[in-house]
C-alpha cells in the first residue's frame, strides 16, 4: 500500500533559525496537504498542493510539490515559539474513493 | 460552535470491555472518517463513510465496528477492548469529490485499556 515517510522524525531549533521538513510518498499523489498538531491537540489544515512543482506562501511557511507528484517539502523561515509542534503531510493516491495517507511527521521544537 | 465534536474526551477502561465513541459534525460535510493516532504519533485511517455509506475500511480487527445513523454523525464502537487499543482515536470530516480533501479533526478521545 501506500506510504508516505517524513523526515526528520524530530527537529529542535533555536528561535529565529529555519526549519524544513520533507515528506516522500512511495506512489504518485493527486494531491498533499499539510497538517500542524500543536502538543495535545488535533491536526488542523495548513494548505493543500495540486499541481506538480506548485509553490505556496503563508507567512513565513513556504510549501512545495514535487515535479513528479511524489515528493513535498515545507520551509519555516525564523521559527517562533508558536511553530512548536507536529507537522504532517498528507497525500491522496490516485485511487478513489478520497484516501488520505498520513506522512510519518516531523515534530519541531523550538528553543527560545 | 465546534464543528467537529466527539465524546468522550478521555476514556478508561478494562481490557475486555466494550465501549464507544461518538461523533457529530455541523459543516455540512458529506465524508467522515476515523483515524488513530499511537503513542509514536502514527496517524492511521481506519474507517471512512459517505453519505451513511461505508467506503473505506483499513485493515482494522473485526471488534471495531463504525456507525453512521446520518451524514453528521459517525460512531465507533469497541468490543472486547485490548490494551493495544489504547491510542487517541480522531474523528474527521470533509466534503466528497476530488480535491476536497481537506480535513477538519474533532479534538480526539484518548482511550486508555488496563
Amino acid at each position: 500500500g501506500q506510504q508516505v515517510m517524513q523526515i526528520p522524525q524530530y527537529q529542535h531549533v533555536q528561535e529565529g533559525e529555519d526549519f524544513t521538513t520533507y515528506c516522500n510518498s512511495s506512489t504518485t499523489l493527486s494531491n498533499i496537504q499539510w497538517y500542524k498538531q500543536r502538543p495535545g491537540g488535533h491536526p488542523v489544515f495548513l494548505i493543500q498542493l495540486v499541481k506538480s512543482g506548485e509553490v505556496k506562501k503563508q507567512k513565513r511557511l513556504t510549501f512545495q510539490f514535487g515535479e513528479a507528484k511524489k515528493n513535498s517539502s515545507l520551509h519555516i523561515t525564523a521559527t517562533q515559539t508558536t511553530d512548536v509542534g507536529t507537522y504532517f503531510c498528507a497525500g491522496r493516491g490516485s485511487g478513489g474513493y478520497q484516501k488520505v495517507t498520513f506522512g510519518t511527521g516531523t515534530k519541531l521544537q523550538v528553543i527560545p | 460552535d465546534t464543528a467537529v465534536s466527539q465524546t468522550p474526551k478521555y476514556l478508561v477502561t478494562q481490557m475486555g470491555n466494550d465501549k464507544s465513541i461518538k461523533c457529530e459534525q455541523n459543516l455540512g460535510h458529506d465524508t467522515m472518517y476515523w483515524y488513530k493516532q499511537d503513542s509514536k504519533k502514527f496517524l492511521k485511517i481506519m474507517f471512512s463513510y459517505n453519505n451513511k455509506e461505508l467506503i473505506i475500511n483499513e485493515t482494522v480487527p473485526n471488534r471495531f465496528s463504525p456507525k453512521s445513523p446520518d451524514k453528521a454523525h459517525l460512531n465507533l464502537h469497541i468490543n472486547s477492548l485490548e490494551l493495544g487499543d489504547s491510542a487517541v482515536y480522531f474523528c474527521a470530516s470533509s466534503q466528497w469529490g476530488p480535491g476536497n480533501e481537506k480535513l477538519f479533526f474533532g479534538s480526539g478521545t484518548q482511550l486508555s485499556v488496563l
